[in-house]
């Protein structure tokens, strides 16, 4: 099962900000926070991941809480083509089915012109 | 170039056939996996290699069987294809097993069993 739980929808306008929220109460120390998301009928595509501290790539960022319980991915400048499914998930650095990656339901952002 | 790449891309078969499906990747990794996508859309692992060792078993039908010809190549074989095996299979590759890096999806094959 997934260790997150996230909004089954949000809805974005074009140009403005998408903040994705993740709730992560369980998380272990060593576990790391990764968004991925699915754009309809395609494979899931990395965004964004991190441990502790606040991270920002070409595509978001993410900004995890202090007590790591929850966090939330920002796409600065939501466009249509970012409409997708994006999942949180938390998983260990580590071999084995730990580390594996497991999706939840994810929230299913539209962005609407 | 693609990074991840599975063939074919729509398969439709009849319950009792074997089928493959291939996956190749370009980008080096030394691990490669196999996932379920159903019709509710849940994404579920199935396998994962990492150079040429089955590292990771979920519990699925040995009816299920990933082979790995090389590093680039994880290829996912079906005996007896049943209804519900009806689904989208992704693969995918890291550059490490189970490490902090992330993994590149192909972009699918969707098979349907009739």
């Amino acid at each position: 099962d997934a260790k997150t739980t996230q909004p089954p929808s949000m809805d974005c306008a074009e140009g403005r900000a998408a903040n994705l929220p993740c709730n992560h109460s369980t998380i272990s120390g060593n576990e790391y926070v990764y968004w991925y998301r699915q754009i309809h009928s395609q494979g899931p595509q990395y965004i964004i991941h991190g441990l502790k501290n606040n991270e920002t790539n070409e595509m978001a960022s993410l900004i995890i809480t202090e007590d790591r319980k929850s966090s939330t991915l920002i796409l600065p400048h939501a466009t249509l083509r970012d409409t997708a499914v994006y999942y949180c998930i938390v998983r260990v650095a580590g071999g084995g089915s730990q580390g594996n990656l497991i999706f939840g339901k994810g929230t299913k952002l539209s962005v609407k012109p | 170039d693609t990074a991840v790449s599975q063939t074919p891309k729509y398969l439709v078969t009849q319950m009792g056939n074997d089928k493959s499906i291939k996956c190749e990747q370009n980008l080096g990794h030394d691990t490669m996996y196999w996932y379920k996508q159903d019709s509710k859309k849940f994404l579920k692992i199935m396998f994962s290699y990492n150079n040429k060792e089955l590292i990771i078993n979920e519990t699925v039908p040995n009816r299920f069987s990933p082979k790995s010809p090389d590093k680039a190549h994880l290829n996912l074989h079906i005996n007896s294809l049943e209804l519900g095996d009806s689904a989208v299979y992704f693969c995918a590759s890291s550059s490490q097993a189970g490490g902090p890096s992330e993994q590149y999806f192909g972009p699918g094959t969707r098979l349907t069993v009739t």
